[in-house]
């Protein structure tokens, strides 16, 4: 069964510093693996998506890379703003059918103004 | 989220009665999803639906029913709430079946009394 795991659970960095957050799963056989962005009592947004033949996907400040042969992403933060402050959540898409997306647990983010 | 909406976006119920709660999309996705989300067990699947009125079990579908007539709604009944279904609920959609990623709504929080 696929573990998504998210490191660390929670970080607080100042203002404008660049920030790297992690995910690693167990199971290489992927299709893609997404991330979303969590405010507190909101829904899901879709920040990045990385299917499973591709290393890299950038979106403005965000850049996320995905080696999916040692089971591992990781989501970088340029310039960090105190807008970003959420959760960020790593999902990953097996095939399979519904049961196939395996989410982690998040990490918890606060940029420090 | 646009294109994907949910109803109410808050409810408080008491035990032993009936709750629908319902999901809309406007992006004419075959597959949509109901999980809840819990702290210390993330996002859970609870039901889903690959097309009109073919829909399927989650991890957590005790006590839950839904029901899809039409592309656009799917609605998750809980037929006599339990204080343990006190949650926040979100529906997603997908294009095809997670290859091209998942949409997420903006969630109902639902507190059971």
């Amino acid at each position: 069964k696929q573990e998504v795991t998210q490191i660390p659970a929670a970080l607080s960095v100042p203002e404008g510093e660049n920030l790297v957050l992690n995910c690693s799963f167990t199971d290489s056989a992927i299709y893609n693996l997404q991330w979303f962005r969590q405010d507190p009592g909101k829904g899901l947004t879709s920040l990045l998506l990385i299917q499973s033949s591709q290393r890299e996907q950038t979106s403005g400040r965000l850049n996320a890379s995905l080696d999916k042969s040692s089971g591992r992403s990781t989501l970088y933060i340029a310039a960090s703003q105190p807008g970003d402050s959420a959760t960020y959540l790593c999902a990953v898409y097996s095939g399979g059918g519904a049961d196939g997306l395996t989410f982690g647990k998040g990490t918890h983010l606060i940029i420090q103004p | 989220d646009a294109g994907i909406t949910q109803s109410p976006r808050h409810k408080v119920t008491e035990t032993g009665t009936p709750v629908t709660l319902r999901c809309h999309q406007t992006e004419n996705h075959r597959y949509m999803y109901w999980y809840r989300q819990d702290p210390g067990h993330g996002l859970r699947l609870i039901h889903y639906s690959y097309g009109v009125k073919d829909t399927d079990k989650g991890e957590v579908s005790d006590g839950y029913s839904v029901s899809r007539s039409k592309t656009e709604d799917f609605l998750l009944t809980l037929e006599s709430a339990t204080s343990s279904q006190t949650s926040v609920y979100f529906c997603a959609i997908s294009e095809d079946g997670g290859v091209y990623g998942y949409t997420f709504g903006s969630g109902t929080r639902l507190t059971v009394v």
